[in-house]
C-alpha cells in the first residue's frame, strides 16, 4: 500500500516561529501536494510539485514556501507564522495525472 | 480555471435508504472526477474516479458514481446507507487539457457531510 506519512499530528508554535512540516512518500510518484483544510472552506491548495527541485503556486500560496530536494519528500515551510495560519494541513501525492491522490494523517497546526 | 461545487453542505438520511450527495464540475476540456471520503481526525480516502469509459462507476464500500457529461455532474450514490457511512465527503477534478499542456493538481470541493440515521 502506498504510504504518505506527515512528520507530525500536531503542532503548536508560537506566532513569528519559522515551522517546518515533513512530508515522505514512499511509492515513487512524481506528485506531491500541500493543502490546508478549514471548516466551511473544503481543501486549498497551497503548492504542489511535479518533479524534484519544482514547485507551483496553488491558489493561497502566501506566507508559505516549500522545498523538493528529493523525489520522496516534500516540506511545507511557514516562513513567520501566524494566528491565521492555524488549521489541519494534508499531503498529498500521486503518480500521474489519471491517478488518485494518497493522503497523509494530516497534521493540525496550532499557531499561538 | 477548473471548479467544483458541492452545493450541499449536509445530507442526512435514514440508515437502509439510498443516498446521493452531489457534484458538479466546470473545466476547459475533459475532466478527471474523483471522490474521496475523510472520518474524523483522518486523511482523505479515495473511493472512486471517472477516467474514461463507462459512465457508472463503482468503487469501495459499495459507492458508485454516475458522469453526466451534459449536466457537468458526477453524484455519488449508494443504494442502502450505513450508520458508518457517516463521514465527511469530498468531490474532486483535474483538467485533463491541463494536465496535457501543464501540470494541473487536484481542485476540491468544500465538502458534504452525510449523516445516516439509524
Amino acid at each position: 500500500d502506498v504510504k504518505v506519512t506527515q512528520s507530525s499530528r500536531y503542532l503548536v508554535k508560537r506566532t513569528g516561529e519559522k515551522v517546518f512540516l515533513e512530508c515522505v512518500q514512499d511509492m515513487d510518484h512524481e506528485n506531491m501536494f500541500w493543502y490546508r483544510q478549514d471548516p466551511g472552506l473544503g481543501l486549498r491548495l497551497i503548492y504542489f510539485s511535479y518533479d524534484v527541485k519544482m514547485k507551483e503556486k496553488g491558489d493561497i500560496p502566501e506566507g508559505y514556501s516549500v522545498s523538493r530536494e528529493k523525489k520522496e519528500r516534500f516540506s511545507l515551510i511557514l516562513e513567520s507564522a501566524s494566528t491565521n495560519q492555524t488549521s489541519m494541513y494534508l499531503c498529498a501525492s500521486s503518480l500521474s495525472g489519471q491517478s488518485e491522490a494518497f493522503f497523509g494523517q494530516g497534521t493540525r497546526l496550532t499557531v499561538v | 480555471a477548473q471548479s467544483v461545487a458541492q452545493p450541499e453542505d449536509q445530507v442526512n438520511v435514514a440508515e437502509g435508504n439510498p443516498l446521493t450527495v452531489k457534484c458538479t464540475y466546470s473545466v476547459s476540456g475533459n475532466p478527471y472526477l474523483f471522490w474521496y471520503v475523510q472520518y474524523p481526525n483522518r486523511g482523505l480516502q479515495f473511493l472512486l474516479k471517472y477516467i474514461t469509459g463507462d459512465n457508472l462507476v463503482k468503487g469501495s464500500y459499495g459507492f458508485e458514481a454516475e458522469f453526466n457529461k451534459s449536466q457537468t455532474s458526477f453524484h455519488l450514490k449508494k443504494p442502502s446507507a450505513l450508520v458508518s457511512d457517516s463521514a465527511l465527503y469530498f468531490c474532486a477534478v483535474r483538467d485533463i487539457l491541463g494536465y496535457f499542456t501543464g501540470n494541473t493538481p487536484l481542485v476540491f470541493g468544500k465538502g458534504t457531510r452525510l449523516s445516516v440515521i439509524a
